[in-house]
């Protein structure tokens, strides 16, 4: 199995500040076929369900603010969030579906500062 | 609007068995890659497996941990999901997600939660 890690455990950020959550991947989820990486972010607020931030690494969800950015390839990504709000308080998650079983990162938790 | 509503979790004692139900709207199941996702208790999100659509063999997938204990199915008469658990563990207790997608999920249901507790 490919086994996600995700740094900072958690951060503290400013509202208005850049937020920055390193994810790792334990073998490439880059497929040479398509040049894609197989990797998405989840963005989990307390007592919700996830919900769908970005895909193919950098693709965001219909509906995703543009504060959020992804980018990497290979083993290493990051999700960034250009400007924090206060609604973005949650728990960040990376997932790769390069092979199954598809697996998730620890998560990374965001608090306002 | 695709919409997901999970249900059937509850407190089971070990060894015990519990099926779960997902009902989709705005979608046929038939016709989308169906996945359980589980999250114990304060911890993250764990995949439990999954059924590929219609056109693409219908194949059933399982997460280790599960595979022999746990039945995906889906009936598309009632466009519903199903998880049939088995053989619970006090290690199987998490709030338990159906979603949509071959490889990224979303969207997501609310989840059921379910307590494997002596």
């Amino acid at each position: 199995d490919i086994v996600m890690t995700q740094s900072p455990d958690s951060l503290a950020v400013s509202l208005g500040e850049r937020a920055t959550i390193s994810c790792k991947s334990s073998q490439s989820v880059l497929y040479a076929s398509n040049n894609k990486n197989f990797l998405a972010w989840y963005q989990q607020r307390p007592g919700q369900p996830p919900k769908l931030l970005m895909y193919w690494t950098s693709t965001r969800e219909s509906g995703v603010p543009d504060r959020f950015s992804g980018s990497g390839s290979g083993t290493d990504f990051t999700l960034t969030i250009s400007s924090l709000q206060a609604e973005d308080v949650a728990i960040y998650y990376c997932q790769q579906y390069y092979s199954t079983p598809p697996t998730f990162g620890p998560g990374t938790k965001v608090e306002i500062k | 609007e695709i919409q997901l509503v999970a249900s059937g979790g509850g407190l089971v004692k070990p060894g015990e068995s519990l099926r779960l139900s997902c009902v989709a709207s705005g979608f046929t199941v038939t016709n989308a890659w169906e996945n359980w996702v589980r999250q114990a208790p304060g911890k993250g999100l764990e995949w439990v497996g999954r059924i590929k659509s219609k056109t693409d063999g219908g194949a059933i997938d399982y997460a280790a941990p599960v595979k022999g204990r746990f039945t995906i199915s889906r009936d598309e008469s009632k466009n519903t999901l199903y998880l049939q658990m088995n053989s619970l563990k006090v290690e199987d207790t998490a709030v338990y997600y159906c979603s949509n997608g071959w490889g990224w999920f979303g969207p997501w249901g609310q989840g059921t939660l379910v307590t494997v507790s002596p």
